[in-house]
């Protein structure tokens, strides 16, 4: 199993829902990432865990709370998000130390805020 | 994080090789040249990376600068699939985490 799986794959909330992204990987990766995407622009850094415990988190709003309840799994809640919220939320993992190269991307969920 | 310049676009013809350009003239000797495409509607996928040396896998070749300060993605037969956004990424071998921070990347197109 080589993949980063997300679900789900498109989520349309309003201002006042609670949501939340789910991703999983089952490599055994140390490391996982969520990065926010916007429409034609690079993806953006939101926040890193490392060994289950949040090492990395690019001052982002609180209304975005991530949570990594073990190993394989990473979980992005989203409460009070506003419109400009609405954007591409990739899901990311890296094998550790041994390995220099790769950082393994799901396919990500597509969020739109009403 | 040292930044990378890359032209916005670039136009290929399918079986032609595709010269991509990245410009890192503060890049530091802790880092990594990391190269990444992003698919329509995909998440972004590893293409290949390298320090120092020039280095070749089965999806592509980079070409690196001696002086470190600008690298070459090397597409050697541009088909309809390479159709993209690549971004060239510097990454600080330094730190213990893996942080990867994307600029604007070129958009390839490849012409039938």
């Amino acid at each position: 199993d080589t993949e980063v799986t997300q679900t789900p794959k498109h989520l349309v909330m309003g201002m006042t829902n609670k949501k939340s992204l789910k991703c999983e990987q089952h490599m055994g990766h140390r490391a996982m990432y969520w990065y926010k995407q916007k429409a034609k622009k690079p993806p953006e850094l939101m926040f890193v865990y490392s060994y289950e415990k949040l090492s990395i988190n690019e001052s982002v709003p609180s209304r975005f709370s991530p949570e990594c309840p073990n190993s394989s799994l990473l979980n992005l809640h989203l409460h009070a998000l506003q419109p400009e919220d609405s954007a591409l939320y990739l899901c990311a993992s890296w094998p550790g130390p041994t390995n220099t190269g790769e950082l393994f991307f799901g396919e990500g969920s597509r969020l739109t805020v009403l | 994080d040292a930044k990378t310049t890359q032209p916005n676009s670039m136009e290929s013809n399918e079986e032609e090789p595709v010269h991509l350009p990245c410009n890192h003239s503060t890049i530091s000797g802790t880092d990594y040249i990391h190269w990444y495409r992003q698919l329509p509607s995909q998440g972004p996928e590893y293409v290949i990376h390298g320090l120092t040396s020039n280095v070749n896998n089965r999806m592509a070749s980079l070409a690196i600068a001696e002086d470190r300060k600008s690298s070459t993605l090397i597409l050697h037969r541009a088909t309809l699939r390479d159709a993209a956004v690549y971004y060239c990424i510097l990454r600080d071998r330094s730190l213990n985490d893996y942080k990867l921070s994307f600029g604007a990347g070129t958009t390839v197109t490849v012409r039938a």
